[in-house]
């Protein structure tokens, strides 16, 4: 069975510039997630999806960060304009409907550094 | 809000046990984690418990739950250099409709041959 995908593995850009990270979760895995993970520090939830909707967005700093999940499979996260301390992996999960932790799986991370 | 803390460091020798410790705040968590990490890769779950369970054994690793005082442990056994990485608490409440992960800062495990 194919894992979360996650692209680009790496991106270094400039203050202010811009980046989309896209994420495949595992085939029939209604909700997905995507966790900022800063260096010396655990992950932290950005976003949660159920199919194409919304669950918990509350701690995504709308401001700079969006994201979507239109068609209900694969997302994308964008960062605009990027912040020196948006510096981070960024963890995209994927778990059935209605799964507890022991069943959610994690992709590799994009890797962000922003100089 | 709930908030998970763990010591950030433990060095060990090849062989010895580790010990691995975790606080919560939220009483209501109903599943508590643990996930490793190694240097550049995603998160492995290792194993869980539910709360109404005191301790779990899963090969070298044992989880120990203490309710009352919301801390969680993992031991692992017989600890190898393979073991080295970042180990993750984590607690879900999916009774609240919480079932995202909220994760510890993680401790990183180091092992001496």
């Amino acid at each position: 069975e194919a894992g979360v995908a996650q692209s680009p593995r790496y991106k270094i850009i400039e203050k202010r510039q811009s980046v989309a990270f896209w994420c495949n979760p595992i085939s029939g895995h209604a909700t997905l997630y995507w966790y900022q993970q800063i260096l010396g520090q655990g992950p932290k939830l950005l976003i949660q999806f159920q199919n194409n909707g919304v669950v918990d967005d509350s701690q995504l700093p709308k401001d700079r960060f969006s994201a979507e999940r239109l068609k209900g499979v694969d997302s994308t996260l964008k960062i605009q304009p990027a912040k020196l301390e948006d510096s981070a992996v960024y963890l995209c999960a994927s778990s059935l409907e209605g799964a507890t932790g022991n069943t959610i799986y994690f992709g590799e991370g994009s890797w962000l550094t922003v100089v | 809000g709930e908030d998970v803390e763990q010591s950030l460091f433990l060095s060990v020798r090849e062989g010895d046990s580790s010990v691995i410790n975790c606080t919560y705040t939220d009483s209501s968590s109903t599943y508590l984690y643990w996930y490793k990490q190694e240097p550049g890769a995603g998160l492995q779950l290792l194993t869980y418990i539910f709360s109404n369970m005191d301790m779990k054994q899963d090969q070298r690793l044992t989880v120990l739950l203490n309710k009352k005082d919301k801390h969680l442990s993992l031991r692992i056994a017989d600890t190898q250099t393979g073991d080295s990485a970042i180990y993750f608490c984590a607690e879900t409440n999916p009774d609240t409709g919480r079932r995202a992960l909220t994760f510890g800062s993680g401790t990183r495990l180091q092992v001496q041959p």
